[in-house]
């Protein structure tokens, strides 16, 4: 079973300003790599899949990058509604596993 | 509307069995993978169940011999059929379309308390 993890477990950010989050797999998942996006008592929300496709819907701010083991969603711009948890999960081994998210909160 | 809608979470004790449902709109469950994957409280995502457009399921190891999934077509529904519940197994438990590996739609989830 692939490991993913999500270093750091939160992130402080102004509104306005680029956030960086990463995802680490344990072994190469190619770019078989999705995000997702879960406000509080909310079902998670796709936002990106193929590491770099955004999700339909999904605003131009977000964009994903990455390859093999090493994984990046960049906010370009936070807006107050993107202060949420993120989730990468990789789909390139079964079973299919998440990291455990990274809460992106205002700083 | 494209959704999914939950039913059936509810308390009950360790050692008992809940079924929990989740219904389709505008799409078919039969060709579709549909899965079911859990949220205990305050954690992450786990994967727990699929089922195939062939009518295979597959499932974690965690509930494998416990859990079963299943779909009736007719009623464009699927099923988890959770047996012999453990404190473990409490989580809300989502619904959701696969597409390919990634998870496009999600239900609202259903919430699973098991507590004596």
């Amino acid at each position: 079973e692939i490991t993913m993890t999500q270093p750091p477990v939160t992130l402080s950010i102004s509104p306005g300003e680029r956030a960086t989050l990463s995802c680490r797999a344990s072994q190469s998942v190619s770019s078989n790599l999705a995000w997702y996006q879960q406000k509080p008592d909310q079902p998670p929300r796709l936002l990106m899949y193929g590491a770099s496709t955004r999700a339909t819907g999904v605003p131009a701010r977000f964009s994903g990058s990455g390859s093999g083991t090493e994984f990046t969603l960049t906010i370009s711009s936070l807006q107050s509604e993107d202060f949420a948890v993120y989730y990468c999960q990789q789909y390139n081994n079964w079973p299919w596993t998440f990291g455990q998210g990274t809460k992106v909160e205002i700083k | 509307e494209v959704q999914l809608v939950e039913s059936g979470g509810g308390l009950v004790q360790p050692g008992g069995s809940l079924r929990l449902s989740c219904t389709a709109s505008e799409f078919s469950v039969s060709l579709n993978y549909m899965t079911w994957v859990r949220q205990a409280p305050g954690r992450g995502l786990e994967w727990v169940s699929v089922i195939y457009t062939s009518g295979s399921t597959y499932h974690a190891d965690s509930v494998k011999g416990r859990f079963t999934i299943s779909r009736d077509n007719h009623k464009n529904t699927v099923y988890l059929q959770m047996n012999s519940l453990r404190t473990e197994d409490a989580a809300v438990y989502f619904c959701a379309r696969e597409e390919g590996g990634y998870f496009d739609l999600w239900g609202q989830g259903t919430l699973v308390t098991v507590s004596s």
